[in-house]
């Protein structure tokens, strides 16, 4: 079984300064880890995703996360935030690479909110 | 490339009733899975269908139940309404094998009185 949880149900920075959005994951087998953006009213777009190889991964629009198995993490961060930004992130785990028959497990997310 | 396409955008309904909410999977994708986003929440995997069969299935009682159709179509079909039933419902497609990510429609917001 695996699980996700996401520190910091809102999220605030200021436009320019550095965006951390933090995950931890428990999964019972080598975890693919995922994690997606939603605007208002619209559907999940993926960010960017974990495999295998390269724990540093790049995403769309300058965002990046990095896999720590020992620390069972894999916060996300874009080292200077826009304001399109502005949006609500989850973080997603798999016990396979495109979600599997059992899906995909999310955390409930965190709002980011970006200040002028 | 048209991406994933679900309809209708909104819906409300009565307690006690039935629902069926449909979504069109992009090109190629011939696996697709339905998942629950109540509000304030994230996304709950309901189920998925491969070659037209259920071959997964989260915590959700049986009357969520389900069917895709050969043209890689599906529909989430929902009895007996209850008030916790609302929510946004979304729809994922994908191919199988490999290393491939799932492509999200933009959901049917279900509200239910």
């Amino acid at each position: 079984a695996q699980s996700v949880t996401q520190l910091g149900s809102h999220v605030s920075v200021s436009e320019g300064a550095l965006v951390l959005l933090r995950c931890n994951y428990s999964s019972s087998v080598p975890p693919y880890l995922f994690w997606y953006v939603q605007y208002p009213n619209q559907g999940l777009q993926l960010l960017l995703k974990y495999t295998t190889g390269a724990t540093l991964v790049k995403g769309i629009n300058g965002f990046e996360a990095e896999f720590k198995k020992s620390e069972t993490s894999f916060h996300l961060t874009k080292p200077s935030a826009h304001m399109s930004d502005a949006a609500e992130y989850f973080c997603a785990v798999s016990a396979h690479s495109g979600g599997g028959a059992d899906g995909l497990t999310f955390g409930k997310g965190t709002h980011l909110i970006i200040q002028p | 490339e048209t991406g994933v396409t679900q309809s209708p955008t909104h819906l409300i309904k009565t307690r006690g009733q039935q629902v069926t909410l449909r979504c069109s999977s992009q090109s190629g994708h011939n696996t697709v899975s339905w998942y629950q986003q109540a509000l304030g929440q994230g996304p709950q995997f309901i189920f998925q269908y491969y070659r037209e069969e259920e071959n997964g299935r989260g915590n959700f009682p049986p009357r969520f139940s389900g069917l895709q159709f050969p043209n890689y179509s599906s529909e989430l079909n929902v009895n007996a309404l209850e008030l916790d039933d609302s929510a946004l419902y979304l729809c994922a497609s994908r191919s199988t094998g490999g290393v491939y990510e799932q492509y999200f429609g933009p959901g049917t917001r279900l509200t239910v009185t």
